[in-house]
């Protein structure tokens, strides 16, 4: 079990760019979760898998952000146009369903850092 | 919706010493679940103790130990005996179970001194 990967660690963009960040989640965590960090302050929730499918995108996720999980794996998150608000740390998350809601342990990537120029 | 406020943005302690960070949150859930994550430096995020709602004795993980005042909605963690590399961000954070979510705290910067 080598935890949860995220690529790339860094990334430099101009603004207008569309870049692309992976997720692996930790094997057998069927739920993946997306967060943004900016600088100073918590993470804050952007969307949540269970399996393949999306089951929650918050209002912060506006539409020029997308996220799959195609096959219930690895997750992609892609942001369209990008703009230097969108400068942040993105970190995903995995866990396992816990027998109550709230539960389970989400356990962290490293992050990516994202850079809009 | 759920809150959780860490009003302190930065702790200093000795070595071996004892220092207590606080959290407060706000949910209309009965039951949930709160944690302190712990991030160092360039590192990433790892859970350091969660605490569940509905049990009234406080967690403790070693060196850590949780104040849990459900009337209050505090949620306070203790770290005894202070090391190095205790040096990180320390984030409250609070899952109600509404989609698995978890809410964090601004988080408090922590800096062990040697």
């Amino acid at each position: 079990d080598t935890g949860v990967s995220q690529d790339p660690r860094h990334k430099i963009t101009k603004r207008g760019q569309n870049v692309t960040f992976r997720c692996d989640p930790i094997s057998e965590h069927n739920r993946l979760y997306w967060y943004r960090q900016t600088l100073g302050q918590g993470p804050e929730f952007l969307t949540y898998f269970q399996n393949e499918a999306q089951l929650e995108k918050s209002r912060l996720l506006s539409n020029r952000f997308s996220a799959e999980r195609p096959k219930g794996s690895f997750s992609t998150l892609e942001i369209q146009r990008t703009e230097q608000g969108d400068s942040a740390m993105y970190l995903c998350a995995s866990s396992t369903p816990g027998l109550a809601g709230g539960e389970e342990t989400q356990y962290f990537g490293p992050g990516t850092r994202l850079l809009v120029l | 919706a759920q809150t959780v406020t860490q009003s302190q943005p930065e702790m200093s302690v000795q070595e071996a010493e004892t220092v207590t960070l606080s959290c407060t949150y706000d949910t209309s859930e009965s039951n949930y679940y709160l944690f302190w994550y712990k991030q160092p430096p360039s590192r990433q995020m790892i859970l350091v103790i969660r605490q569940e709602a509905y049990k009234q004795q406080n967690a403790t993980e070693n060196r850590f130990s949780v104040n849990f005042q459900k009337a209050a909605k505090s949620f306070s963690l203790k770290i005894s005996d202070s090391q190095l590399g205790d040096t990180a961000m320390y984030f409250c954070a609070l899952n109600t179970g509404a989609n698995s979510k978890l809410t964090f705290g601004k988080g408090i910067t922590l800096s062990v001194r040697p």
